[in-house]
């Protein structure tokens, strides 16, 4: 089946342009998480979902970042004013349960520059 | 999260074995320990989980020590294809991941 989908998978920003990076999960997740990848490193969380409700959002460097999945579905995370810090790349997993053990698929990210 | 050490780096021929320690003295009674691997240019993919005890499924095994502070990734048979960076990780059921620096794998032909 379809696995996690990323669009755009690669988005170059001028500094201080808004962007809006988007996740499809696998059909029926109820859980949903990003993180952010810088290079070299490894991916730092920054949101999670339990359906549309946004239970954590501890991770999330500032407040030009903003994530939404009104439906309980796509999630969209949002970055306003970009600055070169904000270039990495921006990934997506679901899962499908809460509370008992499902690992986490991840999408193949969106990789940002912002010049 | 409680915090794990991994080796930055480890190197092995292709079709021998591979074994990847992971040490987390602080790990809470909750804490799963999971194995993620990421492939270049590709977004992390689960490799295996355990609790408290080993591990087998069709990619790799899990070896749990007995007082949970350590365990170890065992590729039985490395490919060119399983050269990843692979991250040790504990959470509790259902939470975030904290990834660490994890262990780049280079396997030889």
């Amino acid at each position: 089946g379809a696995g996690v989908s990323q669009s755009p998978r690669y988005k170059v920003a001028k500094r201080g342009q808004d962007v809006a990076l988007r996740c499809d999960p696998i059909s029926g997740h109820v859980s949903l998480f990003w993180y952010q990848q810088a290079l070299g490193q490894g991916p730092e969380f920054l949101t999670y979902f339990q359906n549309e409700a946004q239970l954590d959002k501890s991770g999330l460097p500032s407040d030009r970042f903003f994530a939404e999945r009104p439906e309980g579905s796509v999630s969209t995370l949002k970055i306003q004013r970009t600055q070169q810090e904000d270039s990495a790349v921006y990934l997506c997993a679901s899962s499908p349960l809460v509370k008992t053990y499902n690992e986490q698929f991840f999408g193949p990210g969106t990789r940002l520059t912002v010049l | 999260d409680a915090k794990t050490t991994q080796p930055n780096s480890m190197e092995s021929n292709e079709e021998e074995p591979v074994h990847l320690p992971c040490n987390h003295s602080t790990i809470s009674g909750t804490d799963y320990i999971h194995w993620y691997r990421q492939l270049p240019s590709q977004g992390p993919e689960y490799v295996i989980h355990g609790l408290t005890s080993n591990v087998n499924n069709r990619m790799a095994s899990l070896a749990i020590a007995e007082d949970r502070k350590s365990s170890t990734l065992i590729l039985h048979r490395a490919t060119l294809r399983d050269a990843a960076v692979y991250y040790c990780i504990l959470s509790a059921a259902g939470n975030k991941l904290t990834f660490g620096g994890g262990t780049r794998v280079l396997v030889k032909p």
